[in-house]
């Protein structure tokens, strides 16, 4: 089964720093371009940041560009994002999605979410 | 950046009826790159259609899409009591990917 579990969300003071995990299974990960989305509380859906199968290519949307890290561990079909000074409006749930990748992105696999949550 | 406006806001039907989405883009999707999903509370978007009008696999054929340029549309030929739910287009032919804000299917 295709499948894919993000981990590490949770409660953090704004300007602090949280690690976001994504294990993925059933499919070739090495293949695949990976996503990170995010959907605040009664908001619709953000693009956060996308790798390319081999890490060459690596997007972020503005708001997040300096602040937010994305990588890939394809050994450990891993998909990672580590965000520092975190700020209220990062409160969110945080989804990992597949795409096909060579510039093909609509997300065809998503994960169930992890939370994350910004405050004092 | 690519702007989506998605209308209506929300659409009020029953069981049975058709529905019609509108995602309309502040410039031109490069090759029609264009997805739709669908999210149902507390749950992950399931991806529909992609390219404007390929169906995704698994998804009934009361679904479509179409549309070109800026103008596009998915439909629900005859609306089951599962596909009450938001729905969102996304574009990916040009960074940054956008998301419309979504068009929510509420039961009349």
């Amino acid at each position: 089964e295709v499948q894919l579990v993000e981990s590490g969300g949770g409660l953090v003071k704004p300007g602090g720093s949280l690690r976001l995990s994504c294990a993925a299974s059933g499919f070739t990960f090495s293949t695949y371009s990976m996503n990170w989305v995010r959907q605040a509380p009664g908001k619709g859906l953000e693009w956060v940041s996308s790798v390319s199968s081999d890490s060459r290519y690596i997007f972020y949307a503005d708001s997040m560009k300096g602040r937010f890290t994305i990588s890939r561990d394809n050994a450990k079909n891993s998909l990672y994002l580590q965000m520092n000074s975190l700020r209220a409006e990062d409160t969110a749930v945080y989804f990992c999605a597949r795409a096909p990748g060579s510039g093909i992105d609509y997300k065809d696999v998503w994960g169930k979410g992890t939370t994350v949550t910004v405050s004092s | 950046e690519i702007v989506l406006t998605q209308s209506p806001g929300t659409l009020s039907l029953s069981p049975g009826e058709r529905a019609t989405l509108s995602c309309r883009a502040s410039q031109s999707v490069n090759n029609n790159f264009l997805a739709w999903y669908q999210q149902t509370p507390g749950q992950a978007p399931r991806l529909l259609i992609y390219g404007a009008s390929s169906r995704a696999t698994g998804i009934p054929d009361r679904f479509s899409g179409s549309g070109s340029g800026t103008d596009f549309t998915l439909t629900i030929s005859r609306l089951e009591p599962e596909d009450f739910a938001v729905y969102y287009c996304q574009q990916y032919g040009r960074s940054p990917r956008t998301f419309g804000q979504g068009t929510k299917v509420e039961i009349k």
